[in-house]
C-alpha cells in the first residue's frame, strides 16, 4: 500500500528557471495539500486541491506559483522563474475526506527539497 | 494571526531519560492539537492529537493534554528509546470548530536525538 509519492526528492534549479514537483496522494484519497518549510521555519500551508479543484490556496504566494490536480496523474506544484528564496522543501499530504471536523490526520509524502543557485 | 510555538532544539538525552517539548499555541477559536513526527527519510506521521480542552492524547508512549488556561500542547515521554529519534511537531487546526480540511499551523520542528 504505497503511501504519497513525492517526486523529485531533490531538485536544483538555476534562478529564472522552472520548477515543477509531483505528488501522487495515498490510494483512495482524493485531496492534496502543498506544504512549504523555509530553512529554521515550520510548515507552512500553501494550498489545498481535490479533483480539478482549487479548494483554497490562501497561502500560496500572488506570482510565480500555481497548482493543478487533474482528473487523471499526479498533483503538480509549479514554480516559475524561480528564485533564491523559493529554496525549501516542499510537502505534499493527502486525505481521504475533505470538510471534516477535527481530523487533522494527513499522510504526508518524503518532501521535495528545491535548491535555487 | 494563528501561530505555534515549539521550544528549540535540538533535544539530546540518553536513553530512558524523561522527554518534555514543549507547545503553545494562539488562543483564537477552539483548535484541535496535533503532534507529529518525521523519522530519518520519512514523511511526516500524525502521532497524537486533541480535540478539546482537558483532552489527552497518547500513542506508543507519548502523552500531550490540551491546556486551555496555558494555551500549551506539551508532549511528555517517560522514557525515551534510540528508536525516537525524529524530528516532532506540534500543530493547530486553522480555525475554530476543528473544521480544519488539513489546513494546519506548524511549529518550527524539534529535533530529538536519543543516545544509547
Amino acid at each position: 500500500n504505497a503511501g504519497v509519492m513525492q517526486n523529485p526528492r531533490h531538485l536544483v534549479r538555476r534562478r529564472g528557471q522552472e520548477a515543477r514537483l509531483r505528488c501522487s496522494p495515498m490510494k483512495g484519497h482524493s485531496h492534496v495539500y502543498w506544504y512549504r518549510q523555509l530553512p529554521e521555519e515550520g510548515l507552512k500551508f500553501m494550498v489545498y486541491l481535490q479533483k480539478e479543484n482549487i479548494i483554497d490556496e490562501s497561502g500560496m504566494p500572488k506570482e510565480r506559483f500555481s497548482a493543478e490536480f487533474p482528473k487523471e496523474g499526479p498533483s503538480i506544484l509549479r514554480i516559475q522563474q524561480v528564485v533564491r528564496g523559493d529554496s525549501a522543501a516542499y510537502f505534499c499530504a493527502s486525505s481521504s475526506t475533505g470538510r471534516e471536523t477535527n481530523t487533522g490526520e494527513l499522510f504526508f509524502g518524503e518532501g521535495s527539497r528545491l535548491t535555487v543557485l | 494571526g494563528d501561530s505555534v510555538t515549539q521550544m528549540e532544539g535540538p533535544v539530546t538525552l540518553s536513553e530512558e531519560a524523561f522527554l518534555t517539548i514543549n507547545c503553545t499555541y494562539t488562543a483564537t477559536g477552539y483548535p484541535s492539537l496535533f503532534w507529529y513526527v518525521q523519522y530519518p527519510g520519512e514523511g511526516l506521521q500524525l502521532l497524537l492529537k486533541a480535540t478539546k480542552a482537558d483532552d489527552k492524547g497518547s500513542n506508543k508512549g507519548f502523552e500531550a493534554t490540551y491546556r486551555k488556561e496555558t494555551t500549551s500542547f506539551h508532549l511528555e515521554k517517560g522514557s525515551v528509546q534510540v528508536s525516537d529519534s525524529a524530528v516532532y511537531f506540534c500543530a493547530r487546526s486553522f480555525n475554530a470548530g476543528g473544521t480544519s480540511y488539513g489546513k494546519l499551523t506548524f511549529g518550527q520542528g524539534t529535533i530529538l536525538t536519543v543516545h544509547p
